[in-house]
């Protein structure tokens, strides 16, 4: 399995700001995925990164609200636009390199909005 | 609407004995699933991955599985302390993607 360093670890943010968030990866996967978190839920998945095209984004989930970019097979961003409480969560990436999917995970984000 | 359902929880168990988590999924023709634990504020870990019917045994892990139910279980054995946590099982549906059930909390009691 690969490592992912994911960062910031936590954050507080005003209402209408944004944060980017990013994830590094020690090796090369196939395939990476943004995952949400909700205080006492499992996770939800927001949408599929994909490497030097735009992401594929889960229903209830989009672009101008969460853009990703991943310009290589080891980096990704996820940017939580225009903030509201609502999106306080843990921000999650992951992936995997084989084709039976078999996630890890980056160490999550904790983003509380104000 | 393809699902993953858990008991919620908690699940209490005294030290040593066999905890046991049960997971069931919406379609039969799911290939690929999974058992993460996640401690509170961390990530989830990937402890078990199971592919066929039957059992698979790592350590005090089993993982049981049962296509014709859609149904995954859990058996920790010799259940320690440090087995504390919530474990969510995941099912790959086919999409690339695993869906993640919400998880059963299990409290092991010294």
């Amino acid at each position: 399995s690969a490592v992912i360093s994911q960062k910031p670890s936590r954050d507080i943010c005003q209402r209408g700001t944004s944060l980017t968030i990013q994830c590094q990866v020690d090796s090369q996967v196939t395939m990476m995925f943004w995952y949400r978190q909700q205080p006492g839920q499992s996770l939800t998945l927001i949408a599929t990164a994909n490497q030097g095209s735009e992401a594929t984004y889960e229903s209830g989930f989009v672009i101008d609200k969460f853009p990703i970019s991943r310009p290589n097979l080891t980096f990704s961003t996820l940017t939580v636009s225009n903030m509201s409480p609502e999106d306080s969560s843990i921000y999650l990436c992951s992936g995997t390199t084989d084709a039976n999917e078999k996630l890890f995970f980056g160490s999550g984000t904790q983003l509380s909005v104000l | 609407q393809k699902e993953v359902e858990q008991n919620s929880g908690p699940l209490s168990v005294p030290e040593g004995a066999i905890a046991s988590l049960n997971c069931t999924y919406s379609d039969r023709g799911s290939q690929s699933f999974f058992w993460y634990r996640q401690y509170s504020g961390k990530s989830p870990e990937l402890i078990m991955s199971i592919y066929s019917n039957g059992d698979k045994e790592d350590g005090r892990f089993t993982a049981q599985l049962n296509k014709a139910s859609q149904y995954v279980s859990l058996l920790i054995r010799d259940s320690q302390p440090s087995d504390s946590a919530t474990y969510l099982c995941a099912v790959n549906f086919g999409n690339e993607k695993l869906t993640f059930g919400t998880g059963t909390r299990l409290t092991i009691i010294p």
